[in-house]
């Protein structure tokens, strides 16, 4: 069946690092791709997204290409900032009438000053 | 502001207790979910409902009940039938003709069992 798998975390990182979170997927179809964010005690929020190949999702400095030859998505921003700490959620969207998400675990982020 | 309102933040339930959690939304969305979240985990959907007094099971429904007599509401009966009921619950909403494909959701509950 659909599945996404998220690398493990928590990853850890200096102030201004590079970041790389690792998506990749499983689908039948051609789905749509989605970054979620989870800040501590709040729900997620949509962060970016592509639904066809070769799209590149960007927001807040946070970029993503949506890579079907590798079925993947990873998630890439250039200068990492202590409020970027939080939880990332890779999550690809079903085909059919019923909107419905396949989630990855997660990947809790930590930016150290 | 529009948004999503759940209640409360943190519940407590008895054995052999049912407990319902609030969501309400004044986003006009049409489509509303709630999703389990468990530590380490992704969230898995529990129901959705795209229209008012109809709904579906997800993945994980088994002791869990809902209503969508209204719009704006989707409240989540967690009952003594789901034996492991301590987790993270959110609730979220979207417009069903809506091209951006985005879930809000709300600041979730965490239910614990005492």
């Amino acid at each position: 069946g659909d599945s996404v798998t998220q690398m493990e975390g928590p990853v850890t990182l200096s102030e201004e690092a590079f970041l790389t979170i690792n998506c990749t997927y499983t689908a039948t179809g051609y789905p749509s791709l989605f970054w979620y964010v989870q800040y501590p005690g709040e729900g997620l929020q949509l962060l970016l997204k592509a639904t066809k190949a070769d799209d590149k999702g960007s927001n807040k400095g946070f970029e993503a290409t949506y890579r079907k030859e590798t079925t993947s998505f990873h998630l890439e921003k250039g200068s990492v900032q202590v409020s970027d700490s939080a939880v990332y959620f890779c999550a690809l969207r079903v085909g059919g009438s019923n909107y419905q998400l396949i989630w990855g675990a997660g990947t809790k982020l930590i930016i150290k000053p | 502001d529009g948004g999503i309102t759940q209640s409360p933040k943190y519940l407590f339930r008895k054995e052999g207790q049912n407990v319902t959690l609030s969501c309400e939304q004044n986003l006009n969305h049409d489509a509303m979910y709630w999703y389990r979240q468990d530590p380490g985990q992704g969230l898995r959907l529990i129901y959705y409902s795209q229209i008012v007094n109809d709904f579906q099971k997800g993945d994980i429904a088994e002791g869990y009940s809902v209503s969508r007599e209204k719009k704006e509401s989707f409240p989540l009966t967690v009952t003594s039938a789901q034996k492991n009921p301590t987790a993270f619950y959110l609730c979220a909403s979207m417009r069903a003709s809506d091209n951006t494909e985005k879930l809000f959701f709300g600041s979730g509950t965490q239910l614990s069992v005492l």
